[in-house]
C-alpha cells in the first residue's frame, strides 16, 4: 500500500529565501507524482505533474524533481514571496485512473 | 485545463439533515471523484463516480451515508446524509484529464 509523506509539516521563511519541500513514497511504481497547492478553507490547485518517466518539470520560479529509486520528489520555490503562503500537498498515482494518494502536506508562510 | 464549479462553496447544517452537493465541469470527462478533507487533514477519497455505473466506494464509505449520482460526462452530485458534527469537512470533486488530476474550489461543511 502507498504511504506518501511530507515532512515537515509546517515551514516558515522570509521573504525572497527559497523554498524546498519534501514528499516522500513507499511503492517506487509511480504512474505519476503531482504537486497541488490550497489555500485556507480552499479547494487544490494543480501546480505541477511529473511523469513516472521524467526527472523534472519546471514552471515559472517552481521545479519539482522526481527520484523514483530513492522514492522522494523535491518541490523547489525560487525567490518566495508572501503570495506563496499556503499548503503544498503532492500525491502519487500508481496508474492511469487510479486513485491518488496525498501526503499530509507542509504549511508554508513566507514573512514580509 | 477542465474547470470544475461546485455549489454550495459552504454551508451550515443541522444534525440530522442531508445536505446534497453539485459538481459540474466544462468539459465531457469519464471520471470524477470525490474526496473529502477533514479539518487538519490531508486528503481522502470517498468514490469514484462514472457515468451510467454505480459509484465505486472505498473502504470506510458506504452509498447510504454518501449516495451519489452522475447522471451525464459533465455533472454529479454528492449527499452527505444524516450528517453529524464528525462530517465537517471540506468535500471536493475533482477530475482525471487525462493523467492530470483538477480540483473544484471545495465544499466548506459545518454541522452543528
Amino acid at each position: 500500500k502507498q504511504e506518501v509523506t511530507q515532512i515537515p509539516a509546517a515551514l516558515s521563511v522570509p521573504e525572497g529565501e527559497n523554498l524546498v519541500l519534501n514528499c516522500s513514497f513507499t511503492d517506487s511504481a509511480i504512474y505519476n507524482l503531482q504537486w497541488f497547492r490550497q489555500d485556507p478553507g480552499k479547494g487544490l490547485t494543480s501546480l505541477l505533474l511529473i511523469q513516472s518517466s521524467q526527472r523534472e518539470q519546471t514552471s515559472g520560479r517552481l521545479n519539482a524533481s522526481l527520484d523514483k529509486s530513492s522514492g522522494r520528489s523535491t518541490l523547489y520555490i525560487a525567490a518566495s514571496q508572501p503570495g506563496d503562503s499556503a499548503t503544498y500537498l503532492c500525491a502519487a498515482v500508481k496508474a492511469a485512473g487510479n486513485k491518488l494518494t496525498f501526503g499530509g502536506g507542509t504549511r508554508v508562510l513566507v514573512k514580509p | 485545463s477542465a474547470v470544475i464549479s461546485q455549489k454550495p462553496s459552504r454551508d451550515i447544517c443541522q444534525r440530522g439533515t442531508s445536505l446534497t452537493i453539485q459538481c459540474q465541469v466544462d468539459s465531457q470527462v469519464t471520471m470524477m471523484f470525490w474526496y473529502r478533507q477533514q479539518p487538519g487533514q490531508s486528503l481522502t477519497l470517498i468514490a469514484t463516480a462514472n457515468q451510467g455505473s454505480e459509484a465505486t466506494y472505498e473502504s470506510g464509505f458506504v452509498i447510504d451515508k454518501f449516495p451519489i449520482s452522475r447522471p451525464n460526462l459533465t455533472f454529479s452530485t454528492l449527499t452527505v446524509s444524516n450528517m453529524s458534527p464528525e462530517d465537517s469537512s471540506i468535500y471536493l470533486c475533482s477530475v482525471e484529464e487525462p493523467g492530470e488530476l483538477f480540483f473544484g474550489e471545495g465544499s466548506r461543511l459545518t454541522v452543528l
